[in-house]
């Protein structure tokens, strides 16, 4: 299965953006999402685990969820700040396989 | 709290096998928190996940590299590794090692800082 996600997306300080995720075969809700950060030059970290968890660490701006009905998730960035400009990208699985999606560069300006 | 460390060579040539190695501290690679996970970056490109090893040795690996990799744990030095054969330009990427948590072992979490990996003659 693959995992498409938007090239890219832009919005201004203070807004709120979505980035989809969506499944192209098999159930969303079967398998969960996470949901990386990746900084120019820098390892990915974790933003969101398990469709919606944030780690200690991730401000609250950061939320995860799944809508069944577009076999896709999303991940939602409130209150944007500068420093939230970065690539993102949506993991999942199936039972042979894990995939990420292609990723979604941010950019806040 | 559980860090990682990529090594190996920086550039390989065609067809050759690549070796890295992923050292993992403040924690044993056997605990059973984690399942420990290659994945790579070609430049500019996104993530793919290479394949990865339980802690009690069981392997699994991306269907469409499976027939050329080789993910082995070493207990006695608390590392494990990945070995890809008959190289090409198109392997080249910056190669990270990561350790897989979560409720169901599915989580990328941690990574380490990667390797760049460049095939050429």
């Amino acid at each position: 299965f693959m995992l498409t996600q938007p090239h890219s997306v832009s919005e201004s300080p203070g807004k709120t953006v979505t980035i989809s995720c969506t499944r192209s075969s098999g159930s969303i809700d079967n398998n969960y999402v996470q949901w990386y950060q990746q900084r120019p030059g820098s390892s990915p970290t974790t933003v969101i685990y398990e469709d919606n968890q944030r780690p200690s660490g991730v401000p609250d701006r950061f939320s995860g969820s799944i809508d069944s009905s577009s076999n896709s998730a999303s991940l939602t960035i409130s209150g944007l700040k500068t420093d939230d400009e970065a690539d993102y990208y949506c993991q999942s699985y199936d039972s042979s396989n894990q995939v990420f999606g292609g990723g979604t560069k941010l950019t806040v300006l | 709290q559980v860090q990682l460390q990529e090594s190996g060579p920086g550039l390989v040539m065609p067809s050759q096998t690549l070796s890295l190695t992923c050292t993992v501290s403040g924690g044993s690679i056997t605990s059973g928190d984690y399942y420990w996970s290659w994945i790579r970056q070609p430049p500019g490109k996104g993530l793919e996940w290479i394949g990865y090893i339980s802690y009690s040795g069981s392997s699994y690996y991306n269907p469409s590299l499976t027939s050329r990799i080789t993910i082995s744990l070493d207990t006695s030095k608390n590392q494990f590794s990945l070995r890809l054969n008959s190289m090409t330009a198109t392997d080249t990427a910056l190669y990270y090692c990561a350790g897989v948590g979560g409720l169901d072992l599915n989580w990328f979490d941690p990574w380490g800082q990667g390797t760049l990996v460049i095939v050429s003659s």
